[in-house]
């Protein structure tokens, strides 16, 4: 699994760009991931979900993609908004352990 | 309105007692779970359970202590024996172990 306890990555964006945030996962055996979203303060919360059978899942604005050969996940964020500013968490079904995270911080 | 609950948000506890963080679900989830979460930092699993009467430990499972005595309810006690308790706590539920999981608000634990 992931190290755990390790700072954030941090991402900054200018509003109105496309934000990429990338995780990679270590069990080739995951069918299923989920990204979640954590405001400061807050508990996370579902994003968007892709199962293995699938390359590519897009929901209002987000994007996930899969690569299984590589073991990677991105999400994508269109025209990002202030409001998207927060720590991106992805996930993998039979590991309810999370990886470090990433902190997207927009810029206006 | 289906969800889940944690109380106090903040609570602050002089070292060396003991203290009870709820956490409460009204979703039917048969799986729980508590995070750890330190400033800067992700998240760390305490413990989970898939199942009413049955827990695991999690990552840091030591100074801590669970209870899953109904399937709505998953109390995390942290205890005098955990070093540096003071940090954000997270309870999560989910239909089965392998589905998203939901949140709580989080409680904030402040050791003085």
């Amino acid at each position: 699994g992931e190290s755990v306890g390790l700072h954030l990555p941090t991402l900054s964006v200018q509003e109105g760009d496309n934000s990429i945030i990338n995780c990679a996962y270590s069990n080739s055996a995951s069918d299923y991931f989920i990204w979640y979203k954590q405001e400061s303060g807050k508990g996370p919360q579902f994003i968007i979900d892709i199962r293995s059978n699938m390359d590519k899942r897009q929901g209002q604005r987000v994007t996930v993609l899969l690569n299984k050969t590589v073991k990677h996940l991105s999400l994508q964020i269109a025209a990002t908004q202030p409001g998207d500013s927060a720590v991106y968490f992805c996930a993998e079904s039979n590991d309810m352990r999370f990886g470090a995270g990433t902190r997207l911080t927009v810029k206006p | 309105d289906g969800g889940i609950t944690q109380s106090p948000k903040y609570l602050f506890r002089k070292e060396g007692q003991n203290v009870t963080l709820s956490c409460e679900q009204n979703l039917n989830h048969d799986a729980m779970y508590w995070y750890r979460q330190d400033p800067g930092q992700g998240l760390r699993l305490i413990y989970y359970s898939q199942i009413v009467n049955d827990f695991q430990k999690g990552d840091i499972a030591e100074g801590y202590s669970v209870s899953r005595e109904k399937k709505e309810s998953f109390p995390l006690t942290v205890t005098s024996a955990q070093k540096n308790p003071t940090a954000f706590y997270l309870c999560a539920s989910s239909r089965d172990f392998y589905n998203e999981q939901f949140f709580g608000p989080g409680t904030r634990l402040t050791v003085l």
